[in-house]
């Protein structure tokens, strides 16, 4: 069935520096992707998505392109800032599911 | 505001008792879902409703129990017969299945832990 994989955590990062979340996917057809953030103690929010190939998804700084010939959906952000602390889900919905797929987070903290 | 309402935010549970965690949205979506959070392991689909009076199973609906006799309200029971039912459990909605539009919308969560 369809599933995602993602880099696992936990991820620790000094301000300003560069983020990358890896996503990679099984699906047949062609999903969607998605990210999804969850803040401490909060249910999840919708971070960015991308329906096609080629496709780049873009929130808050993120970024994360659809990549079907690698089968990605890699994370990436500049420059990080404390706030930015939280667990990343990378996810997928496809025709043939009901549902999303959710890889198993990765959890990112910044320090000053 | 629209939004999903899930509560209580924690509960506490004696072994071999039922509980229900409620979950209510105004934003008017047809389908609804429960998502059960363990560390390390994302998010796993308890049961989904697409429309009023129908739901079906996820992938781990071994000792829950759902209804959908309400468009808003998608209430979830964790009865004695789930063998593990510590968790943090998730409710959210879309505007159709995901197949469809793709986004769902997140409570904040109810946390279950079995004393």
């Amino acid at each position: 069935g369809d599933s995602v994989t993602q880099m696992e955590g936990p991820v620790t990062l000094s301000e300003e520096a560069f983020l990358t979340i890896n996503c990679t996917y099984t699906a047949t057809g062609y999903p969607s992707l998605f990210w999804y953030v969850q803040y401490p103690g909060e249910g999840l929010q919708l971070l960015l998505k991308a329906t096609k190939a080629d496709d780049k998804g873009s929130n808050k700084g993120f970024e994360a392109t659809y990549r079907k010939e690698t089968t990605s959906f890699h994370l990436e952000k500049g420059s990080v800032q404390v706030s930015d602390s939280a667990v990343y889900f990378c996810a997928l919905s496809s025709y043939n599911n009901n549902d999303m797929r959710f890889g198993a987070g990765t959890r990112l903290t910044v320090k000053p | 505001d629209g939004g999903i309402t899930q509560s209580p935010k924690y509960l506490f549970r004696k072994e071999g008792q039922n509980v229900t965690l409620s979950c209510e949205q105004n934003l008017n979506h047809d389908a609804m879902y429960w998502y059960r959070q363990d560390p390390g392991q994302g998010l796993r689909l308890i049961y989904y409703s697409q429309i009023v009076n129908d739901f079906q199973k996820g992938d781990i609906a071994e000792g829950y129990s759902v209804s959908r006799e309400k468009k808003e309200s998608f209430p979830l029971t964790v009865t004695s017969a789930q063998k593990n039912p510590t968790a943090f459990y998730l409710c959210a909605s879309s505007k159709a299945g995901t197949k469809i539009t793709g986004e769902l919308f997140f409570g904040e969560g109810s946390r279950l832990t079995v004393l």
